[in-house]
């Protein structure tokens, strides 16, 4: 049964600086690995997709990273703003539907 | 597009009522997701369809919890009779037929269920 984790489930830092969020699953036959982001009392949006043959995905600042042989994804936000405060989750997809991490609640202190 | 609608965005009800929530997906997507997430367990899968057959519920906790997908553009997630632990944010989400259930997900605003 895939497990996702992601550490740490909170972070705190200050505006510009570049950050990476952590991502790991313990089945390595995914198809895909995706990001996606929440705010508060909202749903969740898709902010990066990377299919199993792939290593990585740019959109913007972001930058997803994935390594299947070792079961690990990052996400790299650079130059970060207070409006990239939010939780962020990963989801492993294979046979069966997205299992999720419990996430990693980012704050960008002005 | 509107993206995934759900109804209604909160909802208190007393222990014993019966709840229904309702997800009205994207237009021509032909697979349904039914999640929910608390602090303890995070996102859970509920149950899915594909072109409005159940595939998979198994993560429907008890026989409480019942769904259904009457056609393309309405499904239904209900509770009877609803308990305190049932409270929750429940999402539903739809995904396009290109890739099935591998590719991007879209997610609705969200249930807030508050059971008292």
């Amino acid at each position: 049964k895939q497990e996702v984790t992601q550490i740490p489930a909170a972070l705190s830092v200050p505006e510009g600086e570049n950050l990476v969020l952590n991502c790991s699953f313990t089945d390595s036959a995914i198809y895909n690995l995706q990001w996606f982001r929440q705010d508060p009392g909202k749903g969740l949006t898709s902010l990066l997709l990377i299919q199993s043959s792939q290593r990585e995905q740019t959109s913007g600042r972001l930058n997803a990273s994935l390594d299947k042989s070792s079961g690990r994804s990052t996400l790299y936000i650079a130059a970060s703003q207070p409006g990239d405060s939010a939780t962020y989750l990963c989801a492993a997809g294979g046979n069966t539907p997205l299992v999720f991490g419990k996430g990693t609640r980012l704050s960008v202190i002005a | 597009d509107a993206g995934v609608i759900q109804s209604p965005r909160h909802e208190v009800t007393e222990m014993g009522q019966e709840v229904t929530l309702r997800c009205k997906p994207i237009s021509g997507h032909d697979y349904l997701f039914w999640y929910r997430q608390t602090m303890m367990r995070g996102l859970e899968l509920l149950i899915y369809f594909n072109n409005n057959v159940p595939i998979d519920d198994s993560g429907m906790p008890e026989d409480r919890f019942s769904a259904k997908m009457p056609n393309a553009s309405f499904s239904t997630l209900k509770i009877q009779p609803s308990e305190p632990r049932d409270s929750a944010v429940y999402f539903c989400a739809s995904s396009a037929p290109s890739g099935g259930k591998r590719e991007k997900l879209f997610f609705g605003s969200g249930t807030q269920l508050s059971v008292l």
